[in-house]
């Protein structure tokens, strides 16, 4: 079956510092890949998304690119602030259309000032 | 920007007891999902719903949950009979196509 391997965290970073959290994918068709962030006692927010391979997304200074050569979708920013402090979860959906997602373990990332 | 939003944020209740988590998801949607979350654990897809019948289910989903979506706007999940295990976030998303907008979530609290 399909699934998301993160790297484990948690993962702590001081301010200004540039974030990795690797996330690779196993799936059978061309899924759609999605970055997903859980800030402390709130639900899933969509970070960014990319729908076929080299696409990159990007969003409030985060990118993730789609490779399909390495089946890698890792999320990276350049200057992590306090308030980037939160779970992240990568997730794919390979069937497309109101199927159920699979999302990876999660990432837990620390920012200290 | 249109949300899905749950109620209520914290339920706590007995063992053995019924529980119905709702939620409103967002107007256009025409897919609809449950998901839970074990504290510290990953995020584990229960159960999708679409034109008025479960689309999908889980292994976890089994015959002690049902959903309903009882009016045009109301989509719940119903725990017929809560165990310990139970205890988690109960996270609501529809989508309509991808991607999934999620709900803050219910904490449930089994006791």
């Amino acid at each position: 079956g399909d699934s998301v391997t993160q790297m484990e965290g948690p993962v702590t970073l001081s301010e200004e510092a540039f974030l990795t959290i690797n996330c690779t994918y196993t799936a059978t068709g061309y899924p759609s890949l999605f970055w997903y962030v859980q800030y402390p006692g709130e639900g899933l927010q969509l970070l960014l998304k990319a729908t076929k391979a080299d696409d990159k997304g990007s969003n409030k200074g985060f990118e993730a690119t789609y490779r399909k050569e390495t089946t890698s979708f890792h999320l990276e920013k350049g200057s992590v602030q306090v308030s980037d402090s939160a779970v992240y979860f990568c997730a794919l959906s390979d069937r497309g259309y109101g199927q159920n997602f699979v999302f990876g373990p999660g990432t837990r990332l620390s920012v200290l000032p | 920007e249109p949300e899905v939003t749950q109620t209520p944020s914290h339920q706590v209740t007995q063992m053995g007891q019924e529980v119905i988590l709702r939620c409103v998801p967002i107007s256009n949607h025409l897919y609809f999902y449950w998901y839970r979350q074990i504290l510290g654990q990953k995020v584990e897809f229960l159960v999708s719903f679409y034109n008025n019948e479960i689309s999908e289910k889980s292994e976890i989903f089994d015959d002690q949950f049902s959903v309903e979506r009882p009016d045009g706007s109301n989509f719940t999940l119903k725990i017929r009979s809560t165990k310990l295990e139970d205890s988690a976030m109960y996270f609501c998303a529809s989508s309509g196509p991808s991607p999934l907008h999620f709900g803050n979530g219910t904490r449930l609290t089994v006791t």
